[in-house]
């Protein structure tokens, strides 16, 4: 069945650091791809999606392109604030009538001043 | 507009008890999906409805666990009896339709003892 891979976490940045978080997947057809945040104390919020190959989806300085070749859809900022601490997830959406969104195990990340 | 509503936020019981949780999401979204989401992990599907039929549960352990969607609007969700491994934080989203954009509650915590 469907899948989603996410790199192992947690992750620790400092300010103003590159963040590139890694996600790849598992999926018969051509499904969406999605990240969602979860800021402390708040429920699951997207973040950004793309509808199919070589589509880039971005929102609030992230960027994440969806690239049908390595199955992949990795999230990247350029220039990370202490508001992003967070926890991030991965998640594929099946096409069709009964579409479910598939999550990945998510990666918690802490950005220090 | 005003976002998924669930209640309660806290839940503890016994194992062997029963319990139930409520959702009333979007108004106007015929998509309600429950999603179940043990610690460390990501979220994992468990019932979806389209309007009050159930379109996907295979996910659902249906020796213990039922929900309803009465009318197509609100949600409960039960537990009985409830078991240790149930202890998981217990999620409602909704969508306008399949195949767009999810909106989730807070979530239900549920500790097991």
């Amino acid at each position: 069945g469907d899948s989603v891979t996410q790199m192992e976490g947690p992750v620790t940045l400092s300010e103003e650091a590159f963040l590139t978080i890694n996600c790849t997947y598992t999926a018969t057809g051509y499904p969406s791809l999605f990240w969602y945040v979860q800021y402390p104390g708040e429920g699951l919020q997207l973040l950004l999606k793309a509808t199919k190959a070589d589509d880039k989806g971005s929102n609030k300085g992230f960027e994440a392109t969806y690239r049908k070749e390595t199955t992949s859809f990795h999230l990247e900022k350029g220039s990370v604030q202490v508001s992003d601490s967070a926890v991030y997830f991965c998640a594929l959406g099946e096409t069709g009538a009964n579409s479910k969104l598939t999550f990945g195990k998510g990666i918690t990340l802490s950005v220090r001043p | 507009e005003a976002g998924v509503a669930q209640s309660p936020r806290y839940k503890i019981i016994e194992k062997r008890q029963s319990v139930a949780f409520w959702c009333n999401p979007i108004s106007g979204h015929a998509t309600l999906y429950w999603y179940q989401q043990i610690l460390g992990q990501g979220p994992k599907l468990l019932i979806q409805f389209q309007n009050n039929g159930v379109v996907d549960d295979s996910q659902l352990p249906k020796d213990r666990f039922s929900a309803e969607r009465l009318k197509g609007v609100d949600s409960t969700l039960k537990i009985q009896p409830a078991k240790l491994e149930d202890s998981a934080v217990y999620l409602c989203a909704s969508s306008q339709q399949t195949n767009t954009e999810a909106f989730f509650g807070q979530g239900t915590r549920l500790t097991v003892v």
